[in-house]
């Protein structure tokens, strides 16, 4: 059992360049989110999924597209690489039980991604 | 402005001692309440959760308090151990939105053999 699976775990972009960021997971959850990590910072949520075809933005998703066309993948893009987007990202999942949601979320090991 | 505060940048403790690690919240609308455990080069992994309906949860040597009153909450590890060295993030969230967790800037903790 994977679990959540990122790839690449590092990439190094140019500015502007546009790149996909891969997530999967095998345990059927209904949610998935993307968060980044910066120094000092903590976990800031991007974009989260309820479901297949079904996206919201979380707290800083200027700069990120994502879709979700299947329940097990969720991939984030990079429209147009900035320096400002160098960071760890996360990838996570959980069941979603609905307006009182509170299972606990499983992470993927990362993704580091440096902008140049 | 953050809503979850992670204070205490850092906590080293003797091996066999009490680990405590605090975070404070600002936002009324949180009623769930999560630790997870951070090491370098992986991703968080789940520790411990509190409800908003409990005061304290425990899980082994891992033990949670909330203080509602006081916006407050407080992961007990007793007895410490040398692989409890690590980044810890305390996260909370809302009923009602979607799961979307706040977290913590993380406390790292290193436990002194």
């Amino acid at each position: 059992n994977a679990g959540v699976t990122q790839t690449p775990k590092f990439q190094v972009l140019k500015t502007g360049q546009s790149m996909t960021l891969q997530c999967a997971q095998d345990m059927n959850h209904e949610y998935m989110s993307w968060y980044r990590q910066d120094p000092g910072m903590g976990l800031r949520l991007i974009h989260y999924s309820v479901g297949a075809g079904i996206t919201d933005q979380g707290e800083v998703p200027n700069g990120y597209n994502v879709s979700r066309s299947t329940t097990e993948d969720f991939p984030l893009r990079l429209l147009s690489a900035a320096p400002s987007q160098t960071s760890v990202y996360f990838c996570a999942s959980s069941r979603f039980s609905g307006l009182y949601s509170n299972q606990p979320q499983h992470f993927g090991d990362g993704t580091r991604l440096s902008i140049l | 402005d953050q809503q979850v505060k992670q204070n205490s940048p850092s906590l080293s403790v003797q091996e066999g001692r009490i680990s405590i690690l605090n975070c404070d919240y600002t936002n009324s609308m949180f009623d769930y309440f999560l630790w997870y455990k951070k090491y370098p080069a992986e991703g968080p992994t789940f520790l411990i959760s509190i409800s908003s309906i409990k005061d304290k949860n425990e899980d082994g040597r891992f033990t949670v308090f909330l203080n509602k009153s006081a916006k407050h909450l407080s992961l007990h590890i007793v007895p410490s151990q040398p692989g409890d060295s690590a980044v810890y993030f305390c996260a909370a969230s809302a009923a009602g939105a979607n799961s979307k967790l706040t977290f913590g800037k993380g406390i790292t903790l290193s436990v002194r053999p």
